[in-house]
Parts: C-alpha cells; sequence; structure tokens
C-alpha cells in the first residue's frame, strides 16, 4: 500500500538558517503530493503540492520537487522564520484508475521550531 | 469563508458514553473525510463519503459511524466511546476531480474537535 516517510523531529533552528524537511514515498499509482502545514491549535492548511514528476510546487519562501526516480518530495526554504514555527505533513494522493477518491495518506510529521 | 466547520472543539466523555461530531462546509465539496490525529502518527483516516447518502471505510474505522444525509454536512458517531479513541478529529472536504486530477485537489481541513475519553 502508499506509505509516506518524513524525517525524524523536531527540528531547532535559529532564525534566517535554511530548512530542510525529508519526505520520501511509497505508491502504486501516480500520485500527486502535498505539503501541509499545521499551527498551534488549529487545523492542516495546504503549503504547496505537486501533481506529476519534476514538478516544483513553492509558496511562502517554500519549496518542494517530485523527484519520481528518487520517490522524494523534500520541503526547503532558504530562510526560515520564527513564525514558521509549526508541524509540517508531507502527504500523497494516489490515482489508481479513479477509485482512490482523494484520499491521503500523511507521513507522521516534522515540528519545526525557529528561535529568535 | 466559513470553509469547514467542526463542532464542538472539545469535549471530555466517560468510557462508554456516546456522541456525535459534525462537520459542514460551505463549498460543494462532494468529498468529505474523517482522520484522527495522535502524537507520532501523522493523521489516520477514519470514514469518507464520496457523495450525499454515501459512505465508505477508512484506515481505521473500528468503533465509530458516519452519515451524510445532506450533502454540507459529514457526522462521526461513537456509539461506546473507549480511552483508545482519546485524539484530535479533523474532518476535511475536497472537489471530486476528473480524471488523473482525481488526486491533485487539495483537501481544506476543519480546526478540529479535541476528544478526552476517560
Amino acid at each position: 500500500g502508499d506509505s509516506v516517510t518524513q524525517m525524524e523531529g523536531p527540528v531547532t533552528l535559529s532564525e534566517e538558517a535554511f530548512l530542510t524537511i525529508n519526505c520520501t514515498y511509497t505508491a502504486t499509482g501516480y500520485p500527486s503530493l502535498f505539503w501541509y502545514v499545521q499551527y498551534p491549535g488549529e487545523g492542516l492548511q495546504l503549503l504547496l503540492k505537486a501533481t506529476k514528476a519534476d514538478d516544483k510546487g513553492s509558496n511562502k519562501g517554500f519549496e518542494a520537487t517530485y523527484r519520481k526516480e528518487t520517490t522524494s518530495f523534500h520541503l526547503e526554504k532558504g530562510s526560515v522564520q520564527v513564525s514558521d514555527s509549526a508541524v509540517y505533513f508531507c502527504a500523497l494522493s494516489d490515482y489508481a484508475g479513479g477509485t482512490s477518491y482523494g484520499k491521503l495518506t500523511f507521513g507522521q510529521g516534522t515540528i519545526l521550531t525557529v528561535h529568535p | 469563508n466559513a470553509g469547514v466547520t467542526q463542532t464542538p472543539k472539545f469535549r471530555v466523555l466517560k468510557t462508554g458514553q456516546s456522541m456525535t461530531l459534525l462537520c459542514a462546509q460551505d463549498m460543494n465539496h462532494e468529498y468529505m473525510y474523517w482522520y484522527r490525529q495522535d502524537p507520532g502518527m501523522g493523521l489516520r483516516l477514519i470514514h469518507y463519503s464520496v457523495g450525499e447518502g454515501t459512505t465508505a471505510k477508512g484506515e481505521v474505522p473500528d468503533g465509530y459511524n458516519v452519515s451524510r444525509l445532506k450533502k454540507q454536512n459529514f457526522l462521526l458517531g461513537l456509539e461506546s466511546a473507549a480511552p483508545s479513541q482519546t485524539s484530535v478529529y479533523f474532518c476535511a472536504s475536497r472537489e471530486r476531480g476528473t480524471g488523473v486530477g482525481v488526486g491533485n485537489q487539495p483537501q481544506h481541513f476543519g480546526d478540529g474537535t479535541r476528544l478526552s475519553i476517560l
């Protein structure tokens, strides 16, 4: 079945540091890949997505490239801010002949804390 | 701009009690989902619905029931609550999409219901 593996957390960085959160996946069909962010006490918000190989998703300075050859979708940001402190989830939605119904498979989440 | 609204936001139950969590969306989405979030385990799908009057089991359906009598509402029921069901529950909805677009529509999430069962 489908699965998503994220790097172990938590991750603690100083403001303006470079961020990478690793994500690898296993899927049987043609997955779309997502990064969601969860701020304290809130639900998940879509951060970015990529729907086919070599697509790059980007938003708010975050980027991730869909790498089919390495089955990866690593999240990066060049300079993090305190306001980026949150939990980040990698997820995939597989397409398998129309029966997937958009169900998401999530990684376990990575807690990011950014200090001033 | 309500999006996905979940009620209640917090609830404490005793073992064996029953309750219903309500999810309402105002985006006319076909698909709706219930997840539970537990520490270190990400979100796991409980049940989902692909349209009014239809429901299906997800990854962890045992102990839960659902109903989708109206397109905008998706109810999650616990008939006899157990401590193992202590969790944060999230509802989500999304557009249907077509072809390979079935997979690439994002889900929109509510703010969650924090449920404790003593």
